[in-house]
């Protein structure tokens, strides 16, 4: 596709509950983000990855929490035994280089509801 | 700690005038600026940047300041249109501080026809 799609785009889980939540960046791009974006706040980081290799998840915010690219395009968000904390728009953001850049290409998010 | 820093919330224009949305930001290392604009239900999408060395940057209608000695950066968008009305997002990274990005809490703009 031509933009950065996200799946699924609303999840409700109950809380204990284990989730996934799918990345397609743009082909070609290097680097893949996801950020958690919480009501009425920014986007924050979560992790990154450049190909396959995960260089940065000092933003993950329990062990609960984990990330995958095993190919280098598509990329999995995984969240074991959810909390009503989790609750948030899950973001997915590439860029065709290497590092930092800034000027990411975001996907539409994916919505996690825990109950 | 929020190292950038968006405090209104929300913004009313009148369509045509102009809208000066603020940011502040604590990290004197940060390198580069970015301004994201956001409408319901899709993803931020990227508006314009600026480099910590320069004060100005300009792109149509959309202008951003930097003052680096105040630590503040605006966007001026000029006239302001119906379609502007979405949620604005102001944005920092350092070459030194990893691979993030970190975003201010956004503002929310209403440009009333």
């Amino acid at each position: 596709g031509a933009g950065v799609s996200q799946s699924p785009r609303y999840k409700v889980a109950k809380r204990g509950q284990d989730v996934a939540l799918r990345c397609d960046p743009i082909s070609g791009h290097v680097s893949l983000f996801w950020y958690q974006q919480a009501l009425g706040q920014g986007p924050e980081f979560l992790t990154y990855f450049q190909n396959e290799a995960q260089l940065d998840k000092s933003g993950l915010p329990s062990d609960r929490f984990f990330a995958e690219r095993p190919e280098g395009s598509v990329s999995t968000l995984k969240i074991q035994r959810t909390q009503q904390e989790d609750s948030a728009v899950y973001l997915c953001a590439s860029h065709v280089a290497a590092g930092v850049t800034g000027e990411l290409f975001f996907g539409e998010g994916s919505r996690l509801t825990v109950l | 700690d929020q190292q950038v820093k968006q405090n209104s919330p929300s913004l009313s224009v009148q369509e045509g005038r102009i809208s000066i949305l603020n940011c502040d930001y604590t990290n004197s290392m940060f390198d580069y600026f970015l301004w994201y604009k956001k409408y319901p239900a899709e993803g931020p999408t990227f508006l314009i940047s600026i480099s910590s060395i320069k004060d100005k940057n300009e792109d149509g209608r959309f202008t951003v300041f930097l003052n680096k000695s105040a630590k503040h950066l605006s966007l001026h968008i000029v006239p302001s249109q119906p379609g502007d009305s979405a949620v604005y997002f102001c944005a920092a990274f350092s070459y030194t501080g990893g691979f993030k990005t970190i975003f201010g809490a956004g503002t929310r703009l209403f440009v009333k026809a």
